[in-house]
């Protein structure tokens, strides 16, 4: 059974980093073809696509938010890590990580809800 | 890169069939048949229903059904159920090999 679960701050201030970790198990970010992306979804609004790495340690990210993030992986740990910087009121959102093996995303986290507020 | 352009809502009666349209370009849904669609429940996590524009991963009912023409992707709900009520977000690949998401189409069953 593959599962994945965010975990990160729920609250963050203005011009602060977030940084989130997705934790996964069932399958191996050594495995071809094999990726874990972030997507985030602000309340009561769709969802917008964030970034993805592939088990090769390539890496994808939003055009508009390139800039502000990094992710990288730890397949001996099992972990991907997100990190935005200089949050702002408007990055207040529940953030997912999904599983993409070339099929979509599939599956999905339970989500972490990240606000931004000081 | 724009969001994939879908419906805000449609309806239907239980027993009908609905489509949900889902509009890109050919840098994304017309150049490549890595279409996707995910059905989000309220305060749930968004579920695959679709990948591969019409493939339908093990367990997903075969009342979905998924296709493309062009520009436009479209995903097929018949014999509309109760339990079909939700949002739904189509996604493709991009030419910039990155993701795009649909801005969500609510169904609502009558």
């Amino acid at each position: 059974q593959i599962t994945l679960k965010e975990s990160g701050p729920t609250l963050v201030k203005p011009t602060q980093t977030l940084t989130l970790t997705c934790t996964f198990s069932g399958f191996s970010l050594s495995t071809t073809g094999v990726g874990v992306g972030w997507i985030r979804q602000p309340p009561g609004k769709g969802l917008e696509w964030l970034a993805l790495i592939y088990w090769d340690d390539d890496e994808r990210h939003s055009p508009s938010l390139k800039s502000r993030l990094t992710i990288t992986k730890d397949t001996s740990k099992r972990q991907v890590v997100l990190t935005m910087t200089n949050m702002d009121p408007v990055d207040t959102a529940t953030y997912y990580c999904a599983r993409n093996g070339g099929r979509g995303f599939d599956p999905w986290g339970q989500g972490t809800l990240v606000t931004v507020s000081s | 890169q724009s969001a994939l352009t879908q419906p805000a809502s449609v309806s239907g009666s239980p027993g009908q069939s609905i489509t949900i349209s889902c509009t890109g370009t050919s840098s994304d849904v017309g150049g490549y048949n890595f279409v996707s669609w995910y059905q989000q429940h309220p305060g749930k996590a968004p579920k695959l229903m679709i990948y591969d524009v019409s493939d339908r991963p093990s367990g997903v009912s075969n009342r979905f059904s998924g296709s493309k023409s062009g520009n436009t992707a479209s995903l097929t709900i018949s014999g509309l159920q109760a339990e079909d009520e939700a949002d739904y977000y189509c996604s493709s690949y991009t030419r910039s090999n990155t993701w795009v998401f649909g801005g969500g189409t609510k169904l609502t069953v009558l």
